[in-house]
C-alpha cells in the first residue's frame, strides 16, 4: 500500500526542470507532497484533493490523476534551495495514509 | 509557529537496552505519529495515536510500543533494542482528519550497537 516514487534520485543543474512521480495501487482520496532538506524535518508543500486539480507553489506545481492513481510533482527552473528528499503521501479510504519511498533531488550550480 | 519537538537528535544504545523516544507538540493536535525513515524505503509508519491513551499499529509495529498519557506527548518505546532498529525516527502530529497536514519533528537518529 506504500506508494512508489520515481525516480529514486535525480541530479539537476540550476535552471533545469524535473518531474517526480508517485504511483499507488489503491484508489486515492488525496495526495500530499512534502520536502525534507538534509538534517531537517519534512515540510508540507501542497495537497491535491480528488478532482484532478493542479496546484502550484512558487515554481513547484503538482497534478493528481485519480483514475490512474498517480500524482506528479513538477519543479521548473530549479534552484539550489530545491535540493532535498521529496515524499508523496497518499490518503486511502478508511482514513489510511501512507508516505512514499522518497525521491532524492540534488541541484548543482 | 507550530512546533513538534523530539527529545534527542542523536542516541547511541546497546543491544538489549530499553529505549524511550519522546515527542511533544504544542498545537493541540489529536493525531500523533511515529515513523521510521530508511534509505530507499521512505517513511514507514510504526504507530499512530488519534487520542489520549488510544493507539493503532502502523505497518511495522514489531519490536516497538507507544504511550500517550497526555495529548501533547507521544512516546516510542523499544523494549529490547536490536541492531536492525538502527534508523532515523520521526514524530509527527496533525489535526483529526487523514487529509490534514502533518507537522514533523527534526528526527532522532538512533544507533544500536
Amino acid at each position: 500500500q506504500q506508494p512508489v516514487q520515481s525516480p529514486q534520485a535525480v541530479i539537476l543543474r540550476e535552471g533545469e526542470d524535473a518531474v517526480i512521480n508517485c504511483s499507488s495501487s489503491k484508489a486515492l482520496y488525496s495526495v500530499h507532497w512534502y520536502r525534507q532538506k538534509h538534517g531537517e524535518a519534512p515540510v508540507f508543500l501542497m495537497i491535491l484533493l480528488k478532482g484532478g486539480e493542479q496546484k502550484g507553489h512558487e515554481k513547484i506545481s503538482a497534478s493528481f490523476n485519480e483514475k490512474k492513481q498517480q500524482s506528479s510533482l513538477y519543479l521548473t527552473a530549479s534552484q539550489l534551495s530545491y535540493s532535498g528528499t521529496y515524499f508523496c503521501g497518499t490518503e486511502l479510504s478508511g482514513n489510511q495514509f501512507y508516505f512514499g519511498t522518497g525521491t532524492s533531488l540534488t541541484v548543482i550550480p | 509557529d507550530v512546533k513538534v519537538t523530539q527529545s534527542s537528535r542523536y542516541l547511541v544504545k546497546r543491544t538489549g537496552e530499553k529505549v524511550f523516544l519522546e515527542c511533544v507538540q504544542d498545537m493541540d493536535h489529536e493525531n500523533m505519529f511515529w515513523y521510521r525513515q530508511d534509505p530507499g524505503l521512505g517513511l514507514r509508519l510504526i504507530y499512530f495515536s488519534y487520542d489520549v491513551k488510544m493507539k493503532e499499529k502502523g505497518d511495522i509495529p514489531e519490536g516497538y510500543s507507544v504511550s500517550r498519557e497526555k495529548k501533547e506527548r507521544f512516546s516510542l518505546i523499544l523494549e529490547s533494542a536490536s541492531t536492525n532498529q538502527t534508523s532515523m525516527y520521526l514524530c509527527a502530529s496533525s489535526r483529526q482528519g487523514a487529509e490534514d497536514i502533518q507537522y514533523f519533528g527534526a528526527g532522532t537518529r538512533l544507533s544500536v550497537l
